[in-house]
């Protein structure tokens, strides 16, 4: 069973920064692709980066830009979304996804409140 | 980037009737290698989104035959027949043919 658990969420002052994780199980991870979409409160979704099975190739919506690293650690079967210099446009359940396109696989999602 | 709009923004249905909900890009989401990327999914409440259908026709894996895609270029429909209570939901669209990728607003399934 595919399994994508989140971490790492919670509130931060804007300007700092926050890492969250993803641990993936049930399927060979450094086959595919991922990738993390978020989700304002009561609002819909936005794509926000994806990176390729080994890591080689990243993508990024503009408004995050040179502020938030997608990596992987495929020993460890882990996704990662280094934010920094956040905002408070960047509160969001940060949700993440298997495989660039279609995401098929999502997980339960972790919420990053961003206030002071 | 492509803006995804889709139509209704919500609708009542009773159980066993059939809807259909569209999704129109403002650009052509025909990619370079003739595959058209256009993707649904189901929110339902208080869950993470799931994945319905892929490339435009294709039901992943496990989804009812009751769920059904159609359309190609900037038009685009998603059928559900014989709803049932679990099909209540937010259902959204989405585009991967270009970067960034993009999803409509939403259309919220409620019961009549």
């Amino acid at each position: 069973e595919v399994q994508l658990v989140e971490s790492g969420g919670g509130l931060v002052q804007p300007g700092r920064s926050m890492k969250l994780s993803c641990a993936a199980s049930g399927f060979t991870f450094s086959n595919y692709g991922m990738a993390w979409v978020r989700q304002a409160p009561t609002k819909g979704l936005e794509w926000v980066a994806t990176i390729s099975y080994d890591g080689s190739s990243t993508y990024y919506r503009d408004s995050v830009k040179g502020r938030f690293t997608i990596s992987r650690d495929n020993a460890k079967s882990t996704l990662y979304l280094q934010m920094n210099s956040l905002r408070s446009e960047d509160t969001a359940t940060y949700y993440c996804t298997r495989r660039r396109e279609p995401p098929d696989y999502w997980g339960q999602g972790v919420m990053v409140t961003v206030s002071s | 980037d492509v803006v995804m709009t889709q139509t209704p923004v919500s609708m009542s249905v009773s159980l066993g009737g059939q809807v259909s909900i569209s999704c129109r890009s403002s650009q052509s989401l025909v990619h370079n290698n003739g595959n058209t990327y256009l993707s649904w999914y189901i929110q339902k409440p208080s869950q993470s989104p799931q994945l319905l259908i892929y490339k435009v026709s294709n039901r992943f894996s496990g989804i009812s035959d009751r769920f059904s895609g159609s359309g190609s270029g900037t038009d685009f429909t998603l059928k559900i027949s014989r709803v049932e209570p679990d099909d209540l939901g937010v259902y959204y669209c989405g585009q991967g043919t270009q970067y960034p990728y993009t999803f409509g607003a939403g259309t919220k399934l409620e019961l009549k």
